[in-house]
């Protein structure tokens, strides 16, 4: 069965330094997301992406992040300066929205911890 | 604005026990409605689904949902509970905002009590 694929499965990273994570959707989607979830709490909406461009982003998604989908197959989150608060769970989905199914697909996360 | 409730962050039931998770939503558009379950350290597996097809929708591992509009609800139910239904369950919420963005609820653990 096609699956997400997340690398890395966790990141340490020190305070003010550049992050990407890597996420492969399945082929035949085309939406992608990203998610995160801070320990212990629920897991929040970031950014979605569609035909090469941000569809929707929340608050979150302030000026320290980007996405972009640098070829045919993998879907990157960037965060420039990483911030104490950044820790936390991302996981990356993808849907292909067709007319019987919005099911979004969740890659298995990547843990992002910022010292 | 879309929103979900879900009543209860902890719900223990004894093993074969009924099990009932409450799940409330808000959408201004008919809805797409999901429960997810997350096991510790692991990412959101799919539950089920309901997408305005039937209101008793049934998923995996014997779960299953019912949409019910007049109540803004879609409570998650498993007849009898098993040890390895241990776990965070998180209901969702999504429709076409132009980029189907999912909205969760702030989840519930249930503990199973052999």
């Amino acid at each position: 069965e096609p699956e997400v694929t997340q690398t890395p499965s966790h990141q340490v990273t020190q305070m003010g330094q550049e992050v990407i994570l890597r996420c492969v959707p399945i082929s035949n989607h085309l939406y992608f997301y990203w998610y995160r979830q801070i320990l212990g709490q629920k897991v929040e909406f970031l950014v979605s992406f569609y035909n090469n461009e941000i569809s929707e982003k929340s608050e979150i998604f302030d000026d320290q992040f980007s996405v972009e989908r640098p070829d045919g197959s993998n879907f990157t989150l960037k965060i420039r300066s990483t911030k104490l608060e950044d820790s936390a769970m991302y996981f990356c989905a993808s849907s292909e929205i067709s007319p019987s199914s919005y099911e979004q697909y969740f890659g298995p996360g990547t843990r992002l911890t910022v010292t | 604005a879309q929103s979900v409730t879900q009543l209860g962050s902890h719900v223990s039931v004894s093993e074969g026990a009924l099990v009932l998770l409450r799940c409330n939503y808000s959408s201004s558009v008919p809805p797409y409605l999901f429960w997810y379950v997350q096991y510790p350290n692991q990412g959101l597996q799919l539950l089920l689904k309901y997408t305005s097809a039937a209101t008793l929708v049934k998923g995996i591992n014997g779960f299953e949902a019912e949409f019910k509009k007049s109540e803004t609800s879609f409570h998650l139910t498993k007849p009898s509970a098993h040890m390895s239904d241990a776990a965070e369950y998180f209901c969702a919420v999504s429709h076409n905002t132009g980029g189907f963005k999912t909205i969760f609820g702030a989840g519930t653990r249930l503990f199973v009590k052999a």
